[in-house]
């Protein structure tokens, strides 16, 4: 079982938005702004779309953006684009030992 | 070509060990902190181990504590990952993954701006 959790699947239309959640605890989401979000499609790396709750590395689309409220992330994809069907990844840093925990997943399907 | 490319995954029995090694390219690698990230087959991202830029500082997940050992070489921009008394459940693709240094704040930023392609590691009779 993932530290943080993320709703299994979700998906939309070419051009409509979506929005993904990661809900933590205080001990990460929550308690800091190191929330960021990967993109795997499927046999490839994860790729950084988002980093520190809501920003965006150079060469990401700003059709991706991110937020926080508490202990819950979010990551919004704006004008879906078939590209953008993958697995996405939330991940945060804890102040456990562990350093770093990932969400379980969420694969977005652009019907 | 800003890359990281692991290598040395392959089938091993449990108990056995294997020693993973990513290469670094394209980049200052002694600035950087690095980490293993590994996904099981169908799973999600599990975190690994880290270490700081300059080795003096390491972390591992509780799963591979007393197990595996992470290391870096900067003089080589290599990183690797010995991994012993593997069991089935160690079974996964292993990535090296890349952390930027925060240089105003000093130490870590807490993301990972560049991966690997991975390598699996299969632990099975």
């Amino acid at each position: 079982q993932s530290a943080l959790t993320q709703p299994a699947s979700v998906s939309g239309s070419p051009g409509q938005s979506i929005t993904i959640s990661c809900t933590g605890t205080s001990s990460d989401v929550g308690g800091y702004n190191y929330v960021s979000w990967y993109q795997q499609h499927p046999g490839k790396a994860p790729k950084l779309m988002i980093y520190d709750v809501s920003k965006r590395p150079s060469g990401v689309s700003n059709r991706f953006s991110g937020s926080k409220s508490g202990n819950t992330a979010s990551l919004t994809i704006s004008g879906l684009q078939a590209e953008d069907e993958a697995d996405y990844y939330c991940s945060s840093y804890t102040s456990s030992s562990t350093l770093w925990v990932f969400g379980g997943g969420t694969k977005l399907t652009v019907l | 070509q800003v890359q990281l490319v692991e290598s040395g995954g392959g089938l091993v029995k449990p108990g056995g060990s294997l020693r993973l090694s990513c290469a670094a390219s394209g980049f200052t690698f002694s600035d950087y902190y690095m980490s293993w990230i590994r996904q099981a087959p169908g799973k999600g991202l599990e975190w690994v181990s880290y270490i700081s830029s300059s080795g003096s500082t390491i972390y591992y997940a509780d799963s591979v504590k007393g197990r595996f050992t992470i290391s870096r070489d900067n003089a080589k921009n290599s990183l690797y990952l010995q991994m012993n008394s593997l069991r089935a459940e160690d079974t996964a693709v292993y990535y090296c993954a890349s952390t930027p240094r925060d240089i105003v704040v000093g130490g870590p930023f807490w993301y990972f701006d560049l991966w690997g392609r991975g390598t699996l590691v299969t632990v099975s009779s």
